[in-house]
């Protein structure tokens, strides 16, 4: 099976950086995502890495090691409304094609 | 956004009735997947789909069955509800599983809070 491990909860302040790191233990690892979900909405597609490094997409970039089984996400310029969960998942190649397998989430609080 | 419609969006039934929830897309992908989110344990895939009246099972199938027999729909069926299945189901839809060339993202559908009495 998969173990997928986040923090379950951040605060930073606006304006700020925050990091989110994600550790994950698989099998047949077919790349990683993250999403942002906002209370009460569907989860939204933020970034995807399948090779090492990082991968920069506007205040957000993310990061990923293969071989430590490791990513992180990055935020930048903190807003408000960046105050929701990040989920990290993993997509694993299985008989059936590539399943996606979720960490819990970390809820992260933007602060005044 | 993708088009992905899910109904009903709310839904209160009693233990012991069948329920099934709908998801819709206008996108022709292939893959559509069920997922449902319960607090502590983050989204956990149900079923999915990888074509027209092909389904598997995921990590937490026990109690639900599926049928896809149209590309842009997917339903999910609970036979007999119980009270450990009030959750927060999401449908979500990808172009194709099988490419590692592309992101092949799963869009989600706005998703569906059932409460089971």
């Amino acid at each position: 099976g998969q173990n997928i491990d986040q923090p379950t909860e951040m605060t930073a302040t606006e304006g700020a950086i925050v990091q989110i790191n994600c550790t994950y233990q698989t099998s047949g690892f077919n790349g990683l995502f993250w999403y942002q979900q906002h209370a009460g909405e569907a989860p939204t597609f933020l970034s995807y890495n399948v090779l090492d490094g990082l991968e920069e997409k506007g205040r957000f970039s993310s990061f990923l090691s293969r071989s430590k089984g490791y990513s992180y996400l990055l935020l930048k310029e903190l807003q408000m409304k960046d105050s929701a969960s990040y989920l990290c998942a993993v997509r694993v190649f299985t008989g059936g094609g590539n399943k996606l397998t979720f960490g819990t989430g970390t809820q992260l609080k933007v602060e005044l | 956004d993708a088009g992905i419609t899910q109904s009903p969006r709310h839904k209160v039934t009693e233990t012991g009735t069948p329920v099934t929830l709908r998801c819709h897309q206008t996108e022709n992908h292939r893959y559509m997947y069920w997922y449902r989110q319960d607090p502590g344990h983050g989204l956990r895939l149900i079923h999915y789909s990888y074509g027209v009246k092909d389904t598997d099972k995921g990590e937490v199938s026990d109690g639900y069955s599926v049928s896809r027999s149209k590309t842009e729909d997917f339903l999910l069926t609970l036979e007999s509800a119980t009270s450990s299945q009030t959750s927060v189901y999401f449908c979500a839809i990808s172009e194709s599983s099988w490419s590692t060339s592309s992101y092949n993202e799963q869009f989600f559908g706005p998703g569906t809070r059932l409460t089971v009495l």
